[in-house]
Formats: structure tokens, C-alpha cells, sequence
């Protein structure tokens, strides 16, 4: 099993819809989580973290289950700008290092 | 500000040849990662350096990679013999601190061809 597993997708919306992605991590250990998203040929670049409580930055929602192991991102309103993949990221317990397993990443393409 | 540096963007070699990555990272970071993109495999962290000296580098697929920090502002992963399965992009990344490793900046990538 992986450690942290996404739908690859792609998810296909219009403008302005609203879109969830979901990623389950394995280690029950984990302590840090984190969203990326890279575009098209480009670097990885972080999104957002993802906070015990759920934290919002704008048009984006990021919550965290511990007892089902999964986090979540929220994107209300999308945007064309917002296609990408978003990269699920767990830091390698026990926490105190940078080392992160990323997810493979789920695809959305925002249609006008 | 200079982001973090990736030499060079494009290298198609033949099998078997040596191939050098370099990389400089942000000026002022103390951490530094070596990363390898596929599509079959994702994104995985190959080995990271703290303060020039390696940490973790069991992500090193074999004894073929190799990876030096020789100063602050320099990295380079080397591949001797190259192989047709090491074709990928292999990005660089560094951040700034324990409690912010998880923010790291990536270079924009090296994408390697190995015919």
C-alpha cells in the first residue's frame, strides 16, 4: 500500500463549479500534512497546510480526519487558473525532519 | 530574489555515460533535497542534506546515484553508468529552518533522457 494515495483523476469541471479532492495516508504516526500543486511541466510549489481544526485561504478549504486518515481540499469557484495537479503531502514521522512523501496527484482541468 | 538554481534544464545521454546534476539552492536555506519525478512513480525524495552533510539518502535508488554538497551554495547528483530507467525530471529543493523544512522551494527541474 502507499503511504499516501489520491485519485489521479483528471476531474473535469466549468468554471465556477465547486471540486473536492481526497488523500489517504497510511502511518498513523503522521503529524504534518500539506497541500502542493504544480502545473504543467513546472516545479511543485506549497499550496497550503492543513491544520487539526481546517483552515481556509480564500477560495480554498483544507481539513484533516485523523481517525479515517484523509485530507481533504476544497476549491469553491473555481477558476482557469486553477488547473493543475494538487499534490497530497505527509512529512515522514516522526515529524522533525523535512522529508515528504507526496501523493501522486490529482488532476483538475477547469473548462470555460 | 534568485529562486533555487538547476543546471542543466534538458540532458538526453546514452546509456551508460556519466551524468551531473548540479544545483544552488536559496541563499540562506540549510536544507536541500534531491527529488525524481515519473509518471509511473510520482514524485520521490531521493536524499537531503542539512547543513551540507547528508541526513537521509535512503531514497537513493542505487549504488549508481550519488549526491555531494561541497558548500552552502552548491549540490550536484551524479549517475555512473546512466541507465534508460533513470529518464525523469529530477527536481532540487531547499528550505529555511526545522520547523519550516515541510516549505520547500523547488528549482524548476532537470529533465533527463537516457537513450
Amino acid at each position: 500500500r502507499k503511504e499516501v494515495e489520491q485519485d489521479p483523476g483528471p476531474f473535469n469541471v466549468p468554471e465556477g463549479a465547486t471540486v473536492a479532492f481526497n488523500c489517504t495516508y497510511s502511518n498513523s504516526a503522521s503529524q504534518s500534512f500539506f497541500w502542493y500543486r504544480q502545473d504543467c511541466r513546472k516545479e511543485p510549489k506549497l499550496l497550503m497546510s492543513v491544520y487539526s481544526s481546517g483552515n481556509e485561504d480564500g477560495r480554498f478549504t483544507a481539513q484533516l480526519n485523523r481517525a479515517s486518515q484523509y485530507i481533504s481540499l476544497l476549491i469553491r469557484d473555481s477558476k482557469l487558473s486553477d488547473s493543475a495537479t494538487y499534490l497530497c503531502v505527509v512529512i515522514a514521522p516522526p515529524g522533525n525532519t523535512g522529508k515528504l512523501i507526496f501523493g501522486q496527484g490529482t488532476t483538475l482541468q477547469v473548462k470555460p | 530574489d534568485a529562486g533555487v538554481i538547476q543546471s542543466p534544464r534538458h540532458e538526453v545521454t546514452e546509456m551508460g555515460q556519466e551524468v551531473t546534476l548540479r544545483c544552488k539552492p536559496i541563499s540562506g536555506h540549510d536544507y536541500l533535497f534531491w527529488y525524481r519525478q515519473t509518471m509511473m512513480r510520482g514524485l520521490e525524495l531521493l536524499i537531503y542534506f542539512n547543513n551540507n552533510v547528508p541526513i537521509d539518502d535512503s531514497g537513493m535508488p542505487e549504488d549508481r546515484f550519488s549526491a555531494k554538497m561541497p558548500n552552502a551554495s552548491f549540490s550536484t547528483l551524479k549517475i555512473q553508468p546512466s541507465e534508460p530507467r533513470d529518464s525523469a525530471v529530477y527536481f532540487c529543493a531547499s528550505s529555511f529552518g526545522t520547523a519550516s523544512s515541510y516549505e520547500q522551494y523547488f528549482g524548476p527541474g532537470t529533465r533527463l533522457t537516457v537513450t
